[in-house]
């Protein structure tokens, strides 16, 4: 079945660890997206890459970095993790053009402490 | 700033018991106003996409409409398997953030 795999599903990491999470999608999207999704504040867009080879910041990038070295994958990385990224991270595609609607990863549930 | 406001942030409905949440956003220049559905544990699955005021989609017992000030998603008889969260995002003209979401409306349909 098409669509975007996210590994690990759940983590529990010491704080100053290094982490990084994993995307792969198979729908042939050029446009990758990293949000966070926290109790009372919703989605909120950490990095994202319109096409292999570029990244861009979103609302919330300080502490994390992006790679987009192909088209399928999109690692996020955090180098030195702190309580304060403890939330759930979804990966998500979509198709070229920022009004085509994006598609989700089942998400990965990150616990700092 | 540009925000995008749902209400209500929780809704209970007995089953049958027809409704509508409401998505409304700052008026900046709207692109786009696209509506999710998100269960427990799952990512955002993606409803409808609506560009321009007057514009409606439908999808079973759903129809999301929008104006230049809000989005309704109406949920007709709905069933106790609607029961989810959903979720409105704005793309706007200006800025460089792609999509700016809403917090939710938190949506469970007794039978």
């Amino acid at each position: 079945i098409a669509g975007i795999t996210q590994a690990p599903t759940s983590q529990i990491l010491a704080a100053g660890r290094r982490m990084t999470l994993r995307c792969t999608q198979d729908m042939r999207h050029n446009a990758m997206y990293w949000y966070r999704q926290d109790l009372g504040l919703g989605l909120r867009l950490i990095h994202y890459s319109n096409t292999a080879g570029t990244t861009g910041k979103g609302e919330v990038p300080d502490g994390y970095s992006v790679s987009r070295a192909n088209t399928d994958d999109f690692p996020l990385t955090l180098a030195s993790a702190v309580p304060s990224q403890t939330s759930v991270y979804f990966c998500a595609s979509s198709a070229t053009g920022a009004d085509q609607p994006q598609h989700f990863g089942d998400g990965t549930r990150l616990s700092i402490l | 700033e540009d925000q995008v406001t749902q209400s209500p942030e929780a809704l209970r409905l007995q089953e049958g018991e027809s409704s509508s949440l409401n998505c409304s956003y700052t008026v900046s220049g709207l692109r786009g106003l696209f509506w999710y559905r998100q269960d427990p544990g799952k990512g955002p699955e993606f409803l409808f996409t609506l560009y321009s005021a007057g514009e409606e989609k439908e999808k079973e017992r759903l129809k999301a409409t929008l104006t230049k000030k809000e989005s309704f998603l109406h949920i007709t008889a709905p069933k106790p398997e609607d029961s989810a969260t959903y979720l409105c995002a704005v793309l706007y003209r200006s800025g460089n953030t792609p999509l700016v979401f809403g917090k939710g409306t938190r949506l469970s349909v007794i039978a």
